[in-house]
């Protein structure tokens, strides 16, 4: 079974606006973290959001937030006012917790923004 | 500045070679990656190392084995390259603990088979 969900194959949105990107695990630790990265044309990695299981706030990073609602499984992040640079792939990512031969992290399939001028 | 160095940005090798991707990290981070990225797939885990000396299996190990003698160093290795291993494979390092640390990622070497 997939641990991380990303379905949406392709995002658009008009530069100024906010867009949620989709994002529901799987795992049945308690302790676990979800990050969302970036990925541009260049290839490079970028780090965008943390959110810990046991966070009780949703986290927020500038004009990333993440959608946190444990219930159901998912990690929504959301970008306010986009920018032509936020045109990207995007990813979403977790780590469960436990023992050192756990603590992989693991990726979904992204979903490619485009940002609309 | 972090770094994690992929030694080859381009690598072209004939079918049936044994090839070895290197990786370094100069974090000292105990947790190292190996991914695959393949359109529409993203990023699939071949194997990754909490430790020196000490490898688990990801999601697509078939093919692959790896190699932790240092902690500061990760090899991935083909051992007979098919042409189903085209793809770009990227390398990451990370701490054990805190949870909340991200993962650094290398430039990605970009492996053609042939």
């Amino acid at each position: 079974a997939q641990k991380i969900t990303q379905t949406q194959p392709g995002m658009f949105v008009q530069e100024k606006e906010a867009v949620t990107l989709d994002c529901t695990y799987d795992t049945s630790d308690q302790s676990y973290g979800l990050f969302w990265y970036k990925q541009p044309s260049s290839g490079e990695m970028i780090f965008l959001i943390y959110q810990g299981s046991y966070d009780e706030q949703n986290a927020t990073e500038g004009r990333y937030s993440l959608n946190f609602q444990k219930a159901r499984k998912s990690a929504n992040l959301v970008i306010s006012a986009s920018q032509l640079g936020d045109s990207a792939m995007y990813f979403c990512a977790m780590r469960e917790g436990g023992t050192g031969a756990n603590s992989k992290l693991t990726f979904g399939k992204g979903i490619t923004l485009s940002v609309r001028p | 500045d972090v770094k994690v160095t992929q030694s080859s940005r381009y690598l072209v090798k004939r079918t049936g070679e044994k090839v070895f991707l290197e990786c370094v990290q100069d974090m000292d981070h105990e947790n190292m990656f190996w991914y695959r990225q393949d359109p529409g797939l993203g990023l699939r885990l071949i194997y990754f190392s909490y430790d020196v000396k000490m490898k688990e299996k990801g999601d697509i190990p078939e093919g692959y084995s790896v190699s932790r003698e240092k902690k500061e160093r990760f090899s991935l290795i083909l051992e007979s390259a098919s042409t189903n291993q085209t793809s770009m494979y990227l390398c990451a390092s990370s701490l054990f603990r805190p949870m909340n640390t991200e993962a650094f990622f290398g430039q990605g070497t970009r492996l053609t088979v042939v």
